[in-house]
């Protein structure tokens, strides 16, 4: 059964630090989505790749946040320096591109304080 | 730009009661629409999809959702619902030409009482 996931599925860390978030997309997967979800925002995309390229990244803070695919099968989605309203779950998920259908990743549950 | 609307935060229901989720999008060209279901502390799951065709489409669990072009609407239903359906759900506007970007709805909370 594939999956996608995500690594850590929960962080906790102080303000000013460095925070990566992984996702490993389903293999054969070539477009990975990185969102964020908030009580306040609901459901927001931060970016996304295909073919390990960046497609847009518009939903993203650019001061602090990264993302990035070293490789097919690792997405990473960086803060720094993390802030107390960055606390959030962050899901990656990823399709392929003939069915587009995203499967999603457990989340990682992000707590700055 | 595309949104989504889904009009109703929360939602209670009767187990074996029926459920209609409601879902209005905004969207220039002809849509994907997406409906998904969250559970606590879970991702999110995909129930089923419109991309053309027959406008009713069947999912899983049971659900299926009709699609209404006049009413721009995308709503999501199932006969009889079980405990299990409690959930957040949320419909989804995909933007085919950005390589299926979703625009997601604010979601609806549902309760079943037993």
């Amino acid at each position: 059964d594939a999956r996608v996931t995500q690594t850590p599925r929960h962080k906790v860390t102080e303000m000013g630090q460095e925070v990566t978030m992984r996702c490993q997309p389903i293999l054969g997967h070539n477009t990975v989505f990185w969102y964020r979800q908030t009580m306040m925002q609901g459901l927001e995309l931060l970016a996304y790749f295909r073919n390990r390229a960046p497609l847009d990244d518009s939903g993203m803070p650019k001061d602090r946040f990264s993302a990035e695919m070293p490789d097919a099968t690792l997405a990473t989605l960086k803060i720094q320096p993390s802030e107390p309203r960055d606390s959030a779950v962050y899901f990656c998920a990823s399709d392929d591109e003939g069915t587009y259908e995203q499967y999603f990743g457990p989340g990682t549950r992000l707590t700055v304080t | 730009a595309q949104s989504v609307t889904q009009p109703d935060i929360h939602i209670t229901v009767s187990e074996g009661a029926s459920l209609e989720l409601r879902c209005n999008y905004s969207y220039g060209a002809t849509p994907y629409l997406f409906w998904y279901v969250q559970s606590p502390g879970q991702g999110l799951q995909l129930l089923l999809k419109y991309f053309s065709g027959d406008t009713l489409v069947q999912g899983i669990k049971g659900f299926e959702a009709e699609f209404k072009r006049s009413q721009s609407s995308f709503n999501l239903r199932k006969p009889s619902v079980h405990w299990s359906d409690a959930a957040e759900y949320f419909c989804a506007v995909g933007e085919w030409a950005a390589g299926n970007k979703l625009t997601f709805g604010g979601g609806t909370r549902v309760l079943v009482k037993p």
